[in-house]
């Protein structure tokens, strides 16, 4: 199994909301990613946690708030965001930082925020 | 400046015909270099990935190449079909410890006509 699977595939909120984006990997992969794709650019890395540990915040706006409950999901909590925000969110999963290790990309979740 | 530089920027080609696509990257030393597929609104998929000292690595219609000393890197897709429409784009790893820092290029977007 090589699938990293996030939910919800879409999603809608205003900039007073609460909601969550899940990702979830079964192939033992201890390093965890977030990514930032907006249309027509390449995904802008947002966080990494490497054995549950968060190891990078690219300088992303407290309005997204990082967790890794386990090894195996990782959760993007999002509260008051902007229309700015809009953006397909990716998630991704790697064995480690080793040379030969894939990356492995879940499908994305559409946000837009009205 | 990019750091992971790709062209052209966007293909026509005609169904069956052959490209190449050019990734020129400056980040160093680096783990391994990947090019990913990507459809609209979808996560990267990985087509091929090379570490430092691989020049050459096919996956059916698609083969890369590297050469490590000018830093660049090709994707050449053989007898396109129009499945293969998509952006593709050229990913530059560095080994972090226990995960990996990547570089995205710009992009190359293709789209195959019958």
């Amino acid at each position: 199994d090589t699938e990293v699977t996030q939910t919800p595939k879409h999603l809608v909120m205003g900039m007073t909301n609460k909601k969550s984006l899940k990702c979830e990997q079964h192939m033992g992969h201890r390093a965890m990613y977030w990514y930032k794709q907006k249309a027509k650019k390449p995904p802008e890395l947002m966080f990494v946690y490497s054995y549950e540990k968060l190891s990078i915040n690219e300088s992303v706006p407290s309005r997204f708030s990082p967790e890794c409950p386990n090894s195996s999901l990782l959760n993007l909590h999002l509260h008051a965001l902007q229309p700015e925000d809009s953006a397909l969110y990716l998630c991704a999963s790697s064995q480690g930082g080793g040379e030969s290790y894939e990356q492995y990309f879940g499908p994305g979740t559409r946000l837009t925020v009205t | 400046k990019n750091q992971v530089e790709q062209s052209p920027q966007s293909l026509i080609i005609l169904e069956g015909k052959n490209c190449t696509l050019q990734c020129n990257y400056t980040v160093s030393p680096f783990s391994n270099l990947r090019w990913y597929k990507q459809d609209t609104g979808r996560g990267p998929v990985s087509l091929t990935i090379m570490t430092f000292s691989e020049n050459t690595k096919s996956n059916g219609r698609y083969t890369a190449t590297l050469d490590a000393d000018t830093k660049q890197s090709s994707l050449h897709i053989t007898a396109s079909q129009l499945s293969d429409s998509a952006s593709y784009i050229c990913v530059v790893t560095v080994n972090s410890g226990g995960y990996q820092k990547v570089t995205f290029g710009t992009g190359t977007k293709l789209q195959v006509i019958p």
